[in-house]
C-alpha cells in the first residue's frame, strides 16, 4: 500500500522516559513534517525536513528531537525535556513544491504520559 | 507566525441544511490555500488547494471560493449529511515554509 505509516498508534510513557514515534513513507516524497494536536488547538508544527539529513525546527520544538537519515523515514523523540507530551501526533509528507500540491498525513500517534 | 483564523469553532446543523464556515490568512506572501476534512480517528484528506484569487472549485456537495487579496476563503456544504460531520481545516502556504493551520471548524450535522 502506498502511503504513511505511524507508529505506535497508542503510547503510554512514563514521568522522565524518551519515546520515539515511527514515521515511514513510500511516496517518494521530499518533505516530512511533524504536527502535533492538542484539545481546542489546531495543529502545530514541531520538526519538519525538506531533504535527506537536513531538518528544521518548527514552532514547538523545544523537548523534541529527530532525525532524516533516510528519505523515507523521520522518526521523533519526545525527550524528557518536553513538559506537556500528552497529544496527538501527526507525520505528512509532500512532494514537489508546486501550486497546487497538497501535503498527505498518516493516521497518527496518540501519546499519554502515566 | 502566519496567523490564519477559521471561524466559526464549531457548528451544528440540521441534515439537509446548507452551511458555510470562513477561512482567514495574511495576504502577503500568499501562494496557496488548502482545505482539509478530518473525521476523528483518521488522516485529514485534501479537499481542495486554491491559488488564484477568484478561485471557486467543487467537490460533490463541498465547494470553496477564494479571495487573496483581501485574505479570505469560504467553504460550503451543500445539503449537509451526518456523514459530512468532520473537522474542517484550513492551511496557508506561502511557497517556502511549512503550512500553518488554523485551528479547525468543527461540523456536527444532526439526522
Amino acid at each position: 500500500d502506498g502511503g504513511i505509516t505511524q507508529s505506535p498508534k497508542y503510547l503510554f510513557r512514563k514521568e522522565g522516559q524518551n519515546v520515539t514515534l515511527s514515521c515511514e513513507q513510500n511516496l517518494n516524497h521530499d518533505a516530512m513534517y511533524w504536527y502535533r494536536q492538542d484539545p481546542g488547538q489546531g495543529l502545530r508544527l514541531i520538526y519538519y525536513s525538506q531533504i535527506v539529513n537536513d531538518f528544521q525546527k518548527g514552532d514547538i520544538a523545544e523537548g523534541y528531537s529527530v532525525s532524516r537519515e533516510k528519505k523515507e523515514s523521520f522518526p521523533l523523540t519526545v525527550t524528557s525535556a518536553q513538559k506537556n507530551p500528552t497529544a496527538f501526533y501527526l507525520c505528512a509528507t509532500r512532494g514537489d513544491r508546486v501550486p497546487g500540491n497538497t501535503i498527505y498525513f498518516g493516521e497518527g500517534s496518540w501519546l499519554t504520559v502515566v | 507566525i502566519l496567523n490564519v483564523e477559521q471561524s466559526p469553532q464549531s457548528l451544528h446543523v440540521q441534515e439537509g441544511d446548507s452551511t458555510n464556515f470562513t477561512c482567514s490568512f495574511p495576504s502577503s506572501n500568499f501562494y496557496a490555500l488548502h482545505w482539509y476534512r478530518w473525521e476523528t480517528a483518521k488522516s485529514p484528506e485534501a479537499l481542495f488547494v486554491m491559488t488564484l484569487n477568484g478561485d471557486e472549485k467543487k467537490k460533490g456537495r463541498i465547494s470553496a471560493t477564494l479571495n487573496t487579496k483581501e485574505g479570505y476563503s469560504y467553504l460550503y456544504i451543500k445539503g449537509s449529511q451526518p456523514e459530512d460531520s468532520a473537522t474542517y481545516l484550513c492551511a496557508s502556504d506561502s511557497g517556502n515554509t511549512p503550512l500553518v493551520f488554523g485551528k479547525g471548524t468543527r461540523l456536527s450535522v444532526i439526522a
